[in-house]
């Protein structure tokens, strides 16, 4: 059961435009949701998060929206750089089960043309 | 500072042998997670561990298994290892158990043959 799920597996965005990330949950007792970004031979890197009672996190670039009766989150990045290409993970921590445990999605692969 | 510390980084086994993979959290973080990641998938997670007590497991079969030592590394162990086994293991460590603050190492890529 993909309690996560990311259903884009690749896009693509020409530097300067805005890159969106979307992803889809089903456990309604997750607490946070974030963000992670991942390049070849190395492990994922927070970006960013969003808690369960907020609909919406900024941080420079980035901001998390949050639709929890869509159970749905996505992830703007503005302007796209080709710095940020590389595999996003969506993440759910929590949701009742293990209380320190990440949840992530499939990853979707973020190619930023100059 | 050092990061999580993972080793070793790459390994090659054989069916039905046992392995051994290490990792050191960021000095201070009590609490240590493993996820395995299958190639086109997202990570998923195997175990946690706080203060030396596991505190969370992941739907993989008894053949895993894992230990914190009093200095917080942690060993994750496979044994009578399967083709299906070759992965990504990725160690996360955390202050505490329930913190999202977690940092990943780079992993163990391990292959089995």
């Amino acid at each position: 059961d993909q309690q996560v799920k990311q259903n884009s597996p690749s896009l693509s965005v020409q530097e300067g435009r805005i890159s969106i990330l979307n992803c889809d949950y089903t456990n309604s007792m997750f607490d946070y949701f974030l963000w992670y970004k991942k390049y070849p031979a190395e492990g994922p890197t927070f970006l960013i998060s969003i808690s369960s009672i907020k609909d919406k996190n900024e941080d420079g670039r980035f901001t998390v929206f949050l639709n929890k009766s869509a159970k749905h989150l996505s992830l703007h990045i503005v302007p796209s750089q080709p710095g940020d290409s590389a595999v996003y993970f969506c993440a759910a921590l929590g949701g009742g089960t293990s209380y320190g445990k990440l949840t992530f999605g499939q990853g979707t692969i973020l190619t930023v043309h100059p | 500072d050092a990061g999580v510390t993972q080793s070793p980084t790459h390994l090659i086994k054989t069916r039905g042998q046992h392995v051994t993979l290490r990792c050191s959290p960021i000095s201070g973080h009590k609490s240590v997670s493993w996820y395995q990641q299958v190639l086109g998938q997202g990570p998923q997670f195997i175990f946690q561990y706080y203060e030396k007590e596991e505190r969370g497991r992941g739907n993989f079969p008894d053949r895993f298994s894992a230990r914190q030592f009093p200095n917080y590394s942690s060993e994750l162990n496979v044994n009578a290892l399967l083709l299906g086994d070759s992965a990504l293991y990725l160690c996360a460590s955390s202050p505490t158990a329930g913190n999202y603050g977690y940092t990943f190492g780079s992993g163990t890529r391990l292959t089995v043959v």
